[in-house]
């Protein structure tokens, strides 16, 4: 099975702190994802990336950055945290093929800033 | 400008009845469709994905849905529901490029025994 694995499940920071959100997958996927999940809006595109060092703005992407140094790893940084960055963090990867096309979801990274 | 719309915010049914959640989107072209669950604390899991071909299209845990693309909907349908369907549910429209994906808002789901 795919496995896509956040780092942390949850992760309490203050406000003004640099905060690294890690995402690995093990299948070789060409496209990594960042989303964010707040009650009422569903998920919301911050970054992609469909390779290595490239990357690609999503809907909301504001407030972060991302790198994308090896195939398998993608990371969120958020450069100096804000209350209003508090939410859900959900990192995805997909493979382009004509009869694949899905997301493979991590569990999440849960993130408060106080 | 692709959107997908899931117009119910929670629905609560009770265990046995049968469940229809709506899904419409808006795409320029043929879309790729999708439904994802998401369980309390888990990442998003794929019920199932509409391509091409037939527009009925059979998913995991007894789910199914029906592309209609003169109604631009893909609403998900299960016949009797399970207290474990308890969930947040989300449609999903993507392009063929596997790099772009839309989600509508979700729909809470609750089940009464």
């Amino acid at each position: 099975d795919v496995k896509v694995t956040q780092s942390s499940r949850y992760l309490v920071k203050r406000t003004g702190e640099k905060v690294f959100l890690e995402c690995v997958q093990d299948m070789d996927h060409e496209n990594m994802f960042w989303y964010r999940q707040d009650p009422g809006l569903g998920l919301r595109l911050i970054y992609f990336s469909y390779d290595v060092k490239m990357k690609e703005k999503g809907d909301i992407p504001e407030g972060y950055s991302v790198s994308r140094e090896k195939k398998e790893r993608f990371s969120l940084i958020l450069e100096s945290a804000s209350t209003n960055q508090t939410s859900m963090y959900l990192c995805a990867s997909s493979v382009t093929t004509a009869t694949n096309e899905k997301l493979f979801f991590g569990s999440g990274t849960q993130l408060s800033v106080l | 400008a692709q959107s997908v719309t899931q117009p119910d915010i929670h629905i609560t049914v009770s265990e046995g009845a049968s469940l229809e959640l709506r899904c419409n989107y808006s795409y320029g072209a043929t879309p790729y469709l999708f439904w994802y669950v998401q369980s309390p604390g888990q990442g998003l899991q794929l019920l199932l994905k509409y391509f091409s071909g037939d527009t009925l299209v059979q998913g995991i845990k007894g789910f199914e849905a029906e592309f209609k693309r003169s109604q631009s909907s893909f609403n998900l349908r299960k016949p009797s529901v399970h207290w474990s369907d308890a969930a947040e549910y989300f449609c999903a429209v993507g392009a063929n490029t596997g790099n772009q994906f839309y989600f509508g808002t979700g729909t809470s789901l609750t089940v009464i025994p």
